[in-house]
């Protein structure tokens, strides 16, 4: 089982919208959680870094982790087309790696 | 401050040529990273330096190898390139230090190199 699951479907979305993104993980014992946000043709660069349960916003951005299900999610409020991007989910190992899920690719529509 | 700098930017190389992409990052950092990204595939780790004068294996290893040459540079070698090996290549290198979890765990990553193996 991969540390961290991420199903690699685009999503398509109005300017506006919410997006909604979804990772599940294997190990319960994991306390800090990534999001990168990778444009295109570029290296992923971190976004959001939350530590245990809750919630973080920052700005638009709300990373949110459920340690009961093993789920973390980010959200995007008032999407732009400048939010168009590989959004993939992070969780650092015990060994300085870092376990990505595949990524989402998100296009945000005018 | 450049962050991580890889070179070549784009290569293109017939099946069975060699090359070494080159990376080196300024941020003084312990670990460095090499991955590969495909579509629908995700970042998938080849080689990892957990510190300088240390390598190790990551999830997909074969038909490569890496030197760590100082505490900045950690190359990637193709000794005998395939067409499987088409793909993006991405350095990264993180602070990472022993026991400190969290932030000190962010990869930064270099812009790419783009490789087709004909």
């Amino acid at each position: 089982q991969k540390e961290v699951e991420q199903d690699p479907g685009p999503l398509s979305v109005p300017e506006g919208a919410i997006v909604s993104l979804n990772c599940t993980y294997s190990n319960s014992a994991f306390q800090y959680f990534m999001w990168y946000r990778q444009y295109s043709r570029k290296g992923p660069e971190l976004l959001m870094y939350t530590y245990s349960s809750g919630n973080k916003e920052d700005g638009r951005f709300t990373a949110q982790v459920d340690k009961s299900s093993k789920y973390i999610s980010l959200f995007i409020r008032d999407s732009q087309p400048s939010d168009s991007a590989t959004y993939l989910c992070a969780i650092p190992l015990g060994n300085n790696r870092l376990a990505f899920g595949k990524g989402n690719q998100v296009v945000v529509i005018p | 401050n450049a962050g991580v700098t890889q070179t070549p930017k784009f290569q293109v190389l017939k099946t069975g040529q060699s090359m070494t992409l080159q990376c080196a990052q300024d941020m003084n950092h312990n670990s460095m990273y090499w991955y590969r990204q495909d579509p629908g595939m995700g970042l998938r780790l080849i080689y990892y330096s957990a510190s300088e004068g240390t390598t190790d294996k990551g999830e997909v290893p074969n038909g490569y190898n890496v030197s760590r040459l100082n505490k900045r540079e950690f190359s990637l070698r193709l000794e005998s390139a395939a067409p499987s090996q088409t793909s993006v290549y991405f350095c990264a290198s993180s602070e990472a230090r022993a026991g400190g979890p969290g932030k000190s765990n962010e990869q930064f990553f270099g812009p790419g190199t783009r490789l087709t193996v004909l």
